[in-house]
């Protein structure tokens, strides 16, 4: 069984819907979380980092932990063109090793 | 402002060949890492370093090395170059290693 899993997709969405995106993890240790954004043939760019649990909200972004579950989720608003591409998980537990999602493919259909 | 550049941006190999694919960071990050991405796999840690002189394993290690001689520079040596190390490998960096990470844009490594 992987540490991190993530439907990979594809999701397509008409301009303006609400995305939510997921991963399911195994490990309870894990303390630190991150969502990647990557566009073809780029290195993936931070989008969301939370410690521990709860929600975190940075524009059109909103950030969600749920550890008794073993449950993130990544909500884009008012999704744009521009955000179709591969999002990431990854969380942590020492800090020294990440481990990543396989990734979800977003196509945000003008 | 180059954050974490990586050299070269495409390279085919011959199995068996070595080579070394280099990694800069100009952030003066404490923490480098490198991953391979493959399809289905997502990105996987091969080697580590959370400071000059410091190095460890990460997930996939076999095949690689790695050295910190420098807190600018971690490049990734492939020893024996094979088929199933062809691959898109990613240089990271951060300033602690529970932050998150700066990405270079990739390497794609074809081996023959």
């Amino acid at each position: 069984q992987k540490e991190v899993e993530q439907d990979p997709g594809p999701l397509s969405v008409p301009e303006g819907a609400i995305v939510s995106l997921n991963c399911t993890y195994s490990n309870s240790a894990f303390q630190y979380f991150m969502w990647y954004r990557q566009y073809s043939r780029k290195g993936p760019e931070l989008l969301m980092y939370t410690y521990s649990s709860g929600n975190k909200e940075d524009g059109r972004f909103t950030a969600q932990v749920d550890k008794s579950s073993k449950y993130i989720s990544l909500f884009i608003r008012d999704s744009q063109p521009s955000d179709s591409a591969t999002y990431l998980c990854a969380m942590s537990f020492t800090g020294n090793q990440f481990y990543f999602g396989t990734g979800t493919s977003l196509t945000v259909i003008p | 402002n180059a954050g974490v550049t990586q050299t070269p941006k495409f390279q085919v190999l011959k199995t068996g060949q070595s080579m070394t694919l280099q990694c800069a960071q100009d952030m003066n990050h404490e923490y480098m890492s490198w991953y391979r991405q493959d399809p289905g796999m997502g990105l996987r840690l091969i080697h580590y370093s959370v400071g000059a002189g410091i190095t460890d394993q990460g997930e996939v290690p076999n095949g690689y090395n790695v050295s910190r001689s420098t807190t600018e520079d971690f490049p990734l040596r492939l020893l024996s170059a094979a088929p199933s190390q062809t691959s898109v490998y990613f240089c990271a960096s951060s300033y602690q290693p529970n932050q998150p990470q700066h990405f270079g844009d990739g390497t794609r490594l074809s081996i023959l």
